[in-house]
């Protein structure tokens, strides 16, 4: 699976859009982007994922550069819920195994 | 929406006790999953089961064994629980990966945090 990059933290105010980004440089062809976040002490929760196009659902905006080369999740309105740390991950999407390695993340914190 | 439960979000057991692990999802998902997340260690792939009665180690078996007697249901052993077993413990599952469109997403259950005194 391809590796990607995250900051390590970002703030954002209570209300506003929060624009987490991802570098995966070395993605290939068939590997699918996907979001993960979690809270403190719980386990990881799906968020979105793509392939090419933006994707959209009522959690997250994804939006994909037209060389596959980086992303952005979008919270439109963030909330103070939101404060959590969110993994980038790329991987082929035919096997579900053991190939989902979560690196370090990056830390929301929301602020009112 | 997918729901995974595992059945104890706290334990604490004895060093060399038997400790069970229940997951269950609702899904009708075939893959299920046994996770160990640690800090600065990430999510370690303990086992997981593509279908029922089958199962795979990943890349930490030692120590654990698993059962999966009904598709909804996976359960984690720990054959004699060790110090180095206290963790927090992740069951999660999937579609089968004919499921192409989906993009095969995997979900996590809340997680069980153990304790081994």
């Amino acid at each position: 699976d391809a590796k990607t990059t995250q900051p390590p933290s970002m703030d954002c105010a209570e209300g506003r859009a929060a624009n987490l980004p991802c570098n995966h440089s070395t993605i290939s062809g068939n590997e699918y982007v996907y979001w993960y976040r979690q809270i403190h002490s719980q386990g990881p929760q799906y968020i979105i994922h793509g392939l090419k196009n933006n994707e959209t659902n009522e959690m997250a905006s994804l939006i994909i550069t037209e060389d596959r080369k980086s992303s952005t999740l979008i919270l439109p309105h963030a909330t103070l819920r939101d404060t959590a740390v969110y993994y980038c991950i790329v991987r082929v999407a035919a096997w579900a195994g053991n190939m989902l390695t979560f690196g370090g993340g990056t830390r929301l914190m929301v602020k009112p | 929406d997918v729901k995974v439960t595992q059945s104890s979000r706290y334990l604490v057991k004895r060093t060399g006790e038997k400790v069970f692990l229940e997951c269950v999802q609702d899904m009708d998902h075939e893959n299920m999953f046994w996770y160990r997340q640690d800090p600065g260690l990430g999510l370690r792939l303990i086992y997981f089961s593509y279908d029922v009665k089958m199962k795979e180690k990943g890349d930490i078996p030692e120590g654990y064994s698993v059962s999966r007697e009904k598709k909804e249901r996976f359960s984690l052993i720990l054959e004699s629980a060790s110090t180095n077993q206290t963790s927090m413990y992740l069951c999660a599952s999937s579609p089968k990966e004919g499921f192409r469109l989906s993009g095969n997403t995997i979900y996590f259950g809340e997680g069980s945090w153990l304790t081994v005194v």
